[in-house]
């Protein structure tokens, strides 16, 4: 069935160190993919978005490219600072609802 | 402008009781989501509504849990006889086009 599949955490990195967490996803047709990103006892926050192959979503420093030959659409920072410590959850939409399919989520903590 | 608003925040209640969850999209928004956020389960889909059409139920775990949208803007969703399994965060989004956009959630405890 479709699915989303993230790399599991927890991940810690040290202040303006790279981030890259992974996603891919099993999905019929073309669906959108999201990353959305839960702060610490806040909701959920749409980070960014691609709605066709090979586009590329930008947002806060933080960039993914949908990758339809991979199924994926893996998450990357060049430098993370402390206050991007949050779980981060990579999901797709599609369908007639398009209902939001999420993975697992990845809680990533920053140390200065 | 708002976003989407839920209340309560935090609602705390014994096993076999009913319990009301409220959702205020954004205005304008036709489309309205509820999902559930558990440490077993992760992000559920729950309900769907979008504008005057029947809603799509498909994702409701049991016949305990209903929701109705009334004049195409709040939300409510029911849940009936509590569980235990039932504590979660609910959590309700709207969307005009294909991103959608979410509330604070509702904490569900149930003793």
């Amino acid at each position: 069935g479709n699915s989303v599949t993230q790399m599991e955490g927890p991940v810690t990195l040290s202040e303006e160190a790279f981030l890259t967490i992974n996603c891919t996803y099993t999905a019929t047709g073309y669906p959108s993919l999201f990353w959305y990103v839960q702060y610490p006892g806040e909701g959920l926050q749409l980070l960014l978005k691609a709605t066709k192959a090979d586009d590329k979503g930008s947002n806060k420093g933080f960039e993914a490219t949908y990758r339809k030959e991979t199924t994926s659409f893996h998450l990357e920072k060049g430098s993370v600072q402390v206050s991007d410590s949050a779980v981060y959850f990579c999901a797709y939409s599609g369908g007639s609802n398009y209902k939001l399919t999420f993975g697992k989520g990845t809680l990533l903590t920053v140390n200065p | 402008g708002a976003g989407v608003s839920q209340s309560p925040s935090n609602k705390v209640t014994e096993k076999g009781k009913d319990v009301e969850l409220r959702c205020d999209p954004i205005s304008g928004h036709t489309a309205l989501y509820w999902y559930r956020q558990s440490l077993g389960q992760g992000l559920e889909f729950l309900i769907y509504f979008q504008g005057n059409s029947a809603p799509d139920k498909s994702g409701l775990p049991s016949d305990r849990f209903s929701a109705e949208r009334t004049g195409g803007s709040v939300s409510t969703l029911t849940i009936q006889r509590t569980q235990q399994e039932d504590s979660a965060v609910y959590l309700c989004a709207s969307a005009s086009t294909d991103t959608q956009y979410f509330g604070p959630g509702t904490r569900l405890t149930v003793l």
